[in-house]
């Protein structure tokens, strides 16, 4: 399979306790983007990065979050100290990061957090 | 004011009708738009990009109008297929994508 690829699909934790999820992009891509969505909402962005560094967070990307990408490869999210309203899916996008139009996401199947 | 509005719909047609969904963006710097599908509990998948000349895929036609900063997207002769949730999407410097909240669509028998 040469898609995204996200573990795990499902996570029931917990109010407290840590998390993390696991992205591995298409691999000759780039970036790689990490995206929240809740019921009837869009992906909202959290963080991207561009090979290992990261490049941008979003103001919803609180302390308790932290995503890396140690070798410019897969890249992990963690949330630590999980609350209710971190309850979401979780989504993990790469692009090659050419401009223009051809900058196009391909997203993973999502992790899904309930946290109780 | 968020950066991609949408009207999340519901638009609920019968097969073989045709549906216009029209999306707006609020920064006028904005280099590359998108239009994403979306099925019930799945991950968003590309429809079709935007060019400013507008551009069309079979029975779906997107347009832009960077003057009066919307985008849209035109679905003729609807198949139960397309009963989904079409997602505006915005890149800036084609870096960040800000995504619409979504429109759902429903093609009814």
């Amino acid at each position: 399979d040469t898609g995204v690829s996200q573990d795990p699909r499902h996570k029931i934790t917990k109010r407290g306790q840590n998390v993390t999820f696991r992205c591995d992009p298409i691999s000759e891509h780039n970036r790689l983007y990490w995206y929240r969505q809740t019921l009837g909402q869009g992906p909202e962005f959290l963080t991207y990065f561009q090979n290992e560094a990261q490049l941008e967070k979003s103001r919803l990307l609180s302390d308790r979050f932290s995503a890396e990408r140690p070798k410019g490869s897969f890249s992990t999210l963690e949330i630590q100290r999980t609350e209710q309203g971190d309850s979401a899916m979780y989504l993990c996008a790469s692009s090659l990061g050419l401009r223009g139009g051809a900058n196009v996401l391909t997203f993973g199947a999502g992790s899904r957090l309930t946290v109780l | 004011r968020k950066e991609v509005e949408q009207d999340p719909g519901p638009f609920n047609v019968p097969e073989g009708a045709t549906v216009a969904f029209n999306c707006t963006y609020s920064n006028s710097a904005s280099q590359s738009f998108f239009w994403y599908r979306q099925d019930c509990r799945k991950e968003p998948k590309l429809l079709m990009s935007v060019y400013s000349s507008g551009n069309e895929d079979g029975r779906f036609t997107a347009q832009l109008n960077r003057a009066s900063q919307y985008i849209s997207l035109l679905i003729r002769d609807s198949k139960l297929s397309d009963s989904a949730t079409y997602l505006c999407v915005v890149s800036f410097i084609g870096n960040q994508f800000y995504f619409g909240t979504g429109t759902s669509l429903t093609v009814i028998p």
